[in-house]
């Protein structure tokens, strides 16, 4: 069954620690998002990625880091997790359909990963 | 620049009543409008969008939406409401200038009442 999967769901941390939140789908798509969310608020895009060896900031500014080596994996990395970074992160992909553009398809959410950093 | 506006941040509603939730934006040349639902500890779910044709687009779990463009508004709607319908919905537009972004809006609460 075609998803998108993010693991853990839930993380509880120490300060100044390096957590990387993983991101998966098995659609194939090319473009994948890392939107940042407090709890029943508006999202913020930190980073987005064209395919593969592509990866963009988005409008929040964020001190997190992004890779994408793998069509299907596109992990966000904290190298030294503070308290101003709990929250939600949810990820998502979208298919672009050669030929068609971007512009109709909806994104896939994946589950979120709930983020404290104490 | 694309922005979209949800005017409420709660919607109250009896079980069984119509709902409305409302979506305002503002874009430079076609919209392209999505409904998105986010129930409590999960991720968003894509729920209808209108790309061009008919103004009323038809979309999961029985819910509606409305496009007007001299109003420039993509009210969601339903006839009926219930209680499982309870949650966060948001209203989010393509940002077409490029990036292949969708831009969000701040997202409505809706409660249904038994």
């Amino acid at each position: 069954e075609a998803d998108i999967y993010q693991t853990p769901r839930y993380l509880v941390i120490g300060t100044g620690k390096k957590i990387t939140l993983e991101c998966s789908q098995t659609m194939g798509h090319d473009k994948m998002y890392w939107y940042q969310q407090d709890p029943g608020m508006e999202l913020h895009l930190i980073h987005y990625s064209y395919g593969v060896n592509s990866t963009e900031k988005g409008d929040l500014s964020s001190e997190s880091t992004v890779s994408r080596i793998r069509t299907e994996h596109f992990p966000l990395t904290l190298e030294s997790a503070r308290p101003s970074h709990t929250s939600q992160y949810l990820c998502a992909s979208m298919n672009v359909v050669p030929g068609q553009g971007f512009t109709y398809n909806e994104q896939f959410f994946g589950p979120g990963t709930r983020l404290t950093v104490l | 620049a694309q922005s979209v506006a949800q005017p409420e941040d709660q919607v109250n509603v009896a079980e069984g009543n119509p709902l409305t939730v409302k979506c305002t934006y503002s874009v430079s040349g076609n919209p392209y409008l999505f409904w998105y639902v986010q129930y409590p500890n999960r991720g968003l779910q894509f729920l209808l969008k209108y790309i061009t044709g008919d103004n009323l687009v038809k979309g999961s779990y029985g819910f509606e939406a409305e496009f007007n463009k001299s109003q420039t508004s993509f009210h969601l709607k339903k006839p009926s409401a219930l209680v499982s319908d309870s949650a966060l919905y948001f209203c989010a537009v393509r940002d077409i200038t490029g990036g292949f972004k969708t831009i969000f809006g701040a997202g409505t609460r809706l409660f249904v009442k038994a």
